[in-house]
């Protein structure tokens, strides 16, 4: 299993533009989970799906952000428009819930730069 | 707002000797992980103690859950240089798969 990717690694883009985040869950996860980690606020939750269906986006900053996950094997994040207080690495997760003893499985992270 | 509170914020040991990190929650927990993150890297999940719970071991890792105190702790035994990452606790509340809480981790320093 090549575990939760993230696309892309890395990101630098111009204040106003917008940005999306992509992440490929584990296949058979279908519990999916966008956070964000920064010094100061450390890793906050934004949204998470269960069965594709978004269930507490009650942590998206604003409507600046905005989330979707249109099968099991995909969801994205979008930025529109972005802020240099984007700044951030963002992670996707997934999970099993019937598997609950594994906790959840992280990707490596985009790191998001807005200048 | 912050569920788990990791104490000490950063630790630093020589390699051999033991490491014990703290995590303190506030609300009624489902369960409790540890999750470490290496630098640059996503978090990796390391063992889950359930609230029923007391103890629970994973070779050189000895969580314990004391739920009257609303608090956890994680022991690394033998430290090596290797377990130099950042550690975290996290909350599970909610539902059967609600949120994970995170606290603002450990930074565990391991010298050899």
């Amino acid at each position: 299993d090549a575990g939760v990717i993230q696309s892309p690694r890395h990101e630098v883009t111009e204040m106003g533009q917008e940005v999306t985040l992509r992440c490929k869950p584990i296949s058979g996860h279908n519990s999916l989970f966008w956070y964000r980690q920064t010094m100061m606020r450390g890793l906050e939750l934004l949204i998470y799906f269960n069965n594709n269906v978004p269930i507490d986006d009650s942590g998206m900053p604003e409507d600046r952000f905005s989330a979707k996950m249109p099968n099991a094997s995909f969801s994205t994040l979008k930025i529109q428009p972005s802020e240099p207080r984007d700044s951030a690495v963002y992670f996707c997760a997934s999970s099993n819930p019937s598997r609950a003893g594994y906790g959840y499985t992280f990707g490596s992270g985009t790191r998001l730069t807005v200048v | 707002s912050q569920q788990g509170e990791e104490d000490p914020q950063a630790l630093s040991i020589q390699e051999g000797e033991n490491a014990t990190m703290n995590c303190s929650y506030k609300t009624s927990i489902n369960n409790l992980q540890w999750y470490r993150q290496n630098s640059g890297r996503g978090l990796v999940h390391l063992i889950l103690i359930r609230s029923n719970e007391r103890e629970k071991h994973s070779g050189r890792l000895r969580v314990t859950l004391d739920t009257s105190k609303k608090s956890s702790s994680l022991l690394i035994t033998a430290s090596r240089a290797a377990d130099t990452a950042s550690y975290f606790c996290a909350t599970g509340v909610g539902g059967s798969q609600g949120n994970l809480i995170f606290g603002k981790g450990t930074k565990l320093s391991v010298k050899p």
